[in-house]
């Protein structure tokens, strides 16, 4: 079955340093949703990614959609302790229409 | 409510037996959703409501698994014959358009912790 795989599974970074999780997915997506979960909260959706090559920018976070549709990444510039957290994609499979989660990105910032 | 609010927060049973977890979706929001999120992983889609009836419940991992929604608002996930593999965090979500969840900006509970010992 369709698979959404996300790396890397764990980073810390000192905080000011930039941050990026990518995802990949076995088959093309229509589109891709990123999510963010803090240490026992719930996922809080950041943005939706529909078009292929699409960048979109929110304040300091940068998503991607690969020119394909099979794939997508967000960046951190200069990473604050605010920033904690794991970050999920979720990709829309072409073919079935169901939304499926990568296993996450767990991201650690050293004050 | 402001947001999704998800009954009880935690629970634990016993194996064997029957547990229900109610969700209270966002005032107005007519889509409804059932993930499970085990530890270290991402949630996991169960089933989908659009108002009162069940327009996706092709995760729901077998018979045992069954959700209702009957006045198209609040809704309560029952789970049979628990076994200690349903320990999860249960979450609920909703959204407004009713597109389905390919589409639609998901709004996540605070999630029901499920222990079956």
């Amino acid at each position: 079955g369709q698979q959404v795989m996300q790396i890397p599974q764990y980073q810390h970074v000192q905080e000011g340093e930039d941050f990026t999780t990518y995802c990949n997915s076995s088959t093309t997506l229509s589109n891709i949703q990123w999510y963010k979960q803090r240490p026992g909260g719930h996922p809080v959706f950041l943005i939706q990614l529909v078009k292929s090559g699409e960048v979109k920018k929110q304040k300091r976070l940068t998503f991607q959609f690969g020119e394909a549709k099979k794939n997508s990444s967000l960046h951190i510039t200069a990473t604050q302790t605010t920033d904690v957290g794991t970050y999920f994609c979720a990709g829309v499979s072409s073919n079935t229409g169901k939304l499926i989660f990568g296993q996450g990105t767990t991201l650690q910032v050293k004050p | 409510g402001a947001g999704v609010s998800q009954t009880p927060s935690n629970k634990v049973t016993e194996k064997g037996k029957y547990v229900e977890l109610r969700c209270d979706p966002i005032s107005g929001h007519t889509a409804l959703y059932w993930y499970r999120q085990s530890l270290g992983q991402g949630p996991e889609f169960l089933i989908y409501f659009q108002g009162t009836g069940a327009a996706d419940d092709s995760g729901l991992p077998n018979d045992r698994f069954f959700a209702v929604r009957p006045e198209g608002s609040v809704s309560t996930l029952k789970i049979q014959r628990t076994e200690r593999g349903d320990s999860a965090v249960y979450l609920c979500a909703s959204s407004s358009l009713g597109g389905g969840p390919s589409t639609d900006t998901q709004y996540f509970g605070p999630g029901t912790r499920l222990t079956v010992l």
